[in-house]
């Protein structure tokens, strides 16, 4: 079974601290992803990364950055948490579909980590 | 990107009832995937369903990807059932987009 773990499950952090979240999958995935869900907005793409070093930008990457020095491991940074950023940060792994340098990209089956309940004051 | 509506947005159902979610989108796909997000957050994966039928116990899935459409069909509804169901096309170039789901309670 794929097992996707995400440090934190609940945490509480104060304006302008800076924050690390992590994200662990065991399952040799090339792709990473960090979305964050809100209510009535679903769930938004942040960051991806599909090798280590590499990241891209999502829909929505304002205020964070990320770092992937290990294939396993992928970590999501608020460099100054804001109050607007209090929300709900999930983790995601899958194998591409084709390989980088051949063009098209896609995404295979996506698994998601627990969930990191973020609350910024 | 793409454009993903789900309907109905809220569904409540007496336990044992039968429904199908919708799930249109936008453009065409070459993956989509079908989540189960329970009530303490965790998303679990259901299908993995770029084209055709699938069946799982008491749900399954068909997407027509043609007519950028997919159905999740569940059946003999348990309250387990409850929580948010999204659907989450894809595109290409690692770009998944999230419907805002159908949430579903069941009654006993």
């Amino acid at each position: 079974d794929v097992k996707v773990t995400q440090s934190s499950r609940y945490l509480v952090k104060r304006t302008g601290e800076k924050v690390f979240l992590e994200c662990v999958q065991d399952m040799d995935h090339e792709n990473m992803f960090w979305y964050r869900q809100d209510p009535g907005l679903g769930l938004r793409l942040i960051y991806f990364s599909y090798d280590v070093k590499m990241k891209e930008k999502g829909d929505i990457p304002e205020g964070y950055s990320v770092s992937r020095e290990k294939k396993e491991r992928f970590s999501l940074i608020l460099e100054s948490a804001s109050t607007n950023q209090t929300s709900m940060y999930l983790c995601a792994s899958s194998f591409p579909t084709t390989s980088p340098g051949q063009g098209r990209l896609d995404v295979y089956e996506q698994y998601f980590g627990p969930g990191t309940r973020l609350t910024v004051t | 990107g793409i454009q993903v509506e789900q309907s109905p947005p809220d569904l409540i159902l007496q336990e044992g009832a039968n429904s199908t979610l919708r799930c249109n989108f936008s453009d065409s796909v070459n993956n989509l995937q079908w989540f189960h997000q329970n009530p303490w957050g965790q998303l679990i994966n259901l299908f993995y369903i770029p084209s055709g039928t699938k069946q799982n116990g008491r749900l399954s899935a068909t997407t027509v990807a043609t007519e950028r459409y997919s159905l999740l069909y569940i059946s003999s509804s348990q309250t387990t059932d409850s929580g948010v169901y999204f659907c989450a096309p894809s595109g290409g170039y690692q770009k998944v987009t999230f419907g805002i789901g159908t949430k579903l309670q069941v009654i006993p």
